[in-house]
């Protein structure tokens, strides 16, 4: 199985600020990665499929980048809506598998 | 507008079964595979199962194979798991969600308690 490493497990943040979440896998998966935003009622929505396309309706302010084992999700200026958990998700093989999560908290 | 409905969670003792069940809206069912992840209380997500559009392939990690089933009605547009056997480690949230390209949408999510 494909592990996936998330980094930080916590994020404290200021409204503004720039913040990149981390995302490593246990081996390659050729950008299969997708982000996900869980708030706190449990609502789950996508932000980020395939490494770095943004899902419609998905703010501007959300991007992903990565190759290979390492992925990131950056969030350029946090608004208020941006305090959450997020969950990297790789689907390049069964089982899929998701990272620990990391979760941003107002600072 | 894609809307996702889960129904049948509760609470139920260890060993018994539970059936889940998903009406799907707002899409042509018949067209997507569907799946289903679990969140267990303050944990992260989980995925559970995975289905084709006719039905003919599903997909489970090791900690469900077995004991759990994924199955779809077309003409309802609804999707099921049906859960045997159930373990103390399957109290959970269980979301319903859409595949394409990824977890496209997802449902508000039932939650399953297993204890005696």
């Amino acid at each position: 199985d494909i592990q996936m490493t998330q980094s930080p497990s916590s994020l404290p943040a200021s409204l503004g600020e720039r913040v990149t979440i981390s995302c490593r896998a246990s081996q390659g998966i050729s950008n299969n990665l997708n982000w996900y935003q869980q708030k706190p009622d449990g609502t789950i929505k996508p932000l980020i499929y395939y490494t770095s396309n943004l899902q419609s309706g998905v703010p501007s302010r959300f991007s992903g980048s990565g190759s290979g084992t390492d992925y990131s999700l950056t969030i350029s200026r946090l608004e208020p809506e941006d305090f959450a958990m997020y969950y990297c998700q790789q689907d390049a093989s069964f089982p899929n598998t998701f990272g620990a999560g990391t979760k941003l908290e107002l600072k | 507008e894609v809307q996702l409905v889960e129904s049948g969670g509760g609470l139920v003792q260890p060993g018994r079964s539970l059936k889940l069940s998903c009406a799907a809206s707002g899409f042509t069912f018949s067209n997507y595979y569907m799946a289903w992840v679990r969140q267990a209380p303050k944990k992260g997500l989980e995925w559970v199962a995975t289905i084709s559009t006719s039905g003919s392939r599903t997909y489970y990690p090791d900690s469900v194979k077995g004991r759990f089933t994924i199955s779809r009605d077309n003409a309802k547009s609804s999707l099921y798991l049906q859960m045997n056997s159930l373990k103390s480690e399957d109290t959970a949230t269980y979301y319903c969600a859409l595949l394409r390209t990824h977890f496209d949408y997802w449902g508000q999510g039932v939650m399953v308690t297993v204890s005696s």
